[in-house]
């Protein structure tokens, strides 16, 4: 399975600020995807970022807010812009892992970016 | 579009006691159905799916899931619990490349 890595780890913002999360694989995979994890809640989809195309946000998110970009098929960066604090949570990719091209939409998880805006 | 049910937020059992946490989903069509874990402060680790075949299904770490088409349901079962197993337990179904989570139930696992 595919290891991911996000960095910052974690961060404490101000508001007002922008703040750009990294995500690297170790492999090269066609879907990349953005989600947001609010204080005790589950998992809310952001985005899916595919190398080469923009990418596709879910009801409730936009571009302007959460721009994300996919130079390649190991990186993609999410941001969170104009942060308030509504905007702290857990913010996680995830790639899909397709072998042999099957696709079983089976999602491997970054370990997470905890943003606390004050 | 498809929809999954935790029924249960917060699980509290005796370590070695047998866990039973509930999963139901909501589709018109088939789907995949998985089980991810996330422990205090990690990102979710899978811990098994159903994609065909046998309705029974081992994952990691000693759990199972049995997928009931006729109930929709795909329960998470462990027979006998450790204080290192508690954690966020989440159900997923996926279809057309988006999953979807249910809400999650904490598995809190007493001495």
């Amino acid at each position: 399975s595919a290891v991911i890595s996000q960095k910052p780890s974690r961060d404490i913002c101000q508001r007002g600020t922008s703040l750009t999360i990294q995500c690297q694989v170790d492999s090269q995979v066609t879907m990349m995807f953005w989600y947001r994890q609010q204080p005790g809640q589950s998992l809310t989809l952001i985005a899916t970022a595919n190398q080469g195309s923009e990418a596709t946000y879910e009801s409730g998110f936009v571009i302007d807010k959460f721009p994300i970009s996919r130079p390649n098929l190991t990186f993609s960066t999410l941001t969170v812009s104009n942060m308030s604090p509504e905007d702290s949570s857990i913010y996680l990719c995830s790639v899909e892992d397709s072998p042999q091209g099957v696709s079983y939409n089976e999602q491997f998880f970054g370990p997470g970016t905890r943003l606390t805006v004050l | 579009a498809q929809s999954v049910t935790q029924l249960d937020s917060q699980v509290p059992v005796f370590e070695e006691a047998p866990v039973e946490l509930r999963c139901n989903y909501s589709s018109s069509v088939s789907v995949y159905l998985f089980w991810y874990v996330q422990y205090p402060n990690q990102g979710l680790q899978l811990l098994l799916k159903y994609l065909s075949g046998s309705t029974l299904v081992k994952g990691i770490n000693g759990f199972e899931a049995e997928f009931n088409k006729s109930q929709t349901s795909f329960h998470l079962r462990k027979p006998s619990v450790h204080i290192s197993d508690t954690a966020e337990y989440f159900c997923a179904v996926s279809l057309e490349g988006a999953l979807t989570f249910g809400s999650g139930t904490r598995l809190q696992v007493q001495p």
